[in-house]
């Protein structure tokens, strides 16, 4: 398995609470990504990083922000959480091989919004 | 930008059936392609993939998938299942022709092996 950590793997928190979940990587992959999996639609890409401070929005974005400041770690920032952002978030990443790109995936973080 | 449509949302199968997911995908350009699996309360593992070569990609635990380029499809098959294949599969695509190296996922088939 890939060297990819989440962190925490679990939290509750109640609507309007900012949250941050951590993504970290032994791996030195420059490609980082938050992925969101909700029952019936798969997985759906929230944001993704090619590089350290190089940051891109994904199909589902809003309410979300993210950072990268070390080739490590990529964080998720959800401002103010709301009951709609209960999911379970995933982070991949990837070394971005032009030949063909494989993402590896994290172990997730399961958010339940009261 | 690319799609890509996973025909059955549940399989339920005995142990020793054989099995094959659909999976099919919009963009006409170059593509590759992933079978993901996610056993119960575990995350995605990559199962195999597709990049050029012989369209005919084995994987692990005995998977295969066949990518068609004609009809944009790049189905899941394994000639006897266990129940320890019982978990959700995920099919997805990036269209390097079209410079999207982003991963479009399908939404999912969830295999249940009947022991």
């Amino acid at each position: 398995d890939a060297g990819i950590t989440q962190s925490p793997r679990h939290k509750v928190t109640e609507t309007g609470t900012p949250v941050t979940l951590r993504c970290h990587q032994t791996e030195n992959h420059r490609y980082m990504y938050w992925y969101r999996q909700d029952p019936g639609h798969g997985l759906r890409l929230i944001h993704y990083s090619y590089g350290v401070k190089d940051t891109d929005k994904g199909e589902v974005s809003d309410g979300y922000s993210v950072s990268r400041s070390k080739t490590e770690d990529f964080l998720l920032t959800l401002e103010s959480a709301t009951s709609s952002q209960t999911s379970v978030y995933f982070c991949a990443i990837s070394d971005g091989s032009i030949v063909g790109e494989t993402q590896y995936f994290g172990p997730g973080t399961r958010l339940l919004v009261l | 930008a690319q799609s890509v449509s996973q025909h059955n949302h549940h399989v339920i199968l005995s142990e020793a059936a054989s099995l094959e997911l659909g999976c099919n995908y919009s963009y006409g350009g170059t593509v590759n392609l992933f079978w993901y699996v996610q056993y119960p309360g575990q995350h995605l593992q990559l199962l195999l993939k597709y990049f050029s070569g012989d369209p005919l990609v084995k994987g692990i635990k005995g998977f295969e998938a066949e990518f068609i380029k004609s009809k944009f499809s790049f189905n899941l098959r394994k000639p006897s299942v266990q129940w320890s294949d019982t978990a959700e599969y995920f099919c997805a695509v990036n269209a390097p022709g079209a410079g999207s190296y982003q991963l479009t996922f399908g939404k999912g088939t969830k295999l249940s092996v009947i022991p």
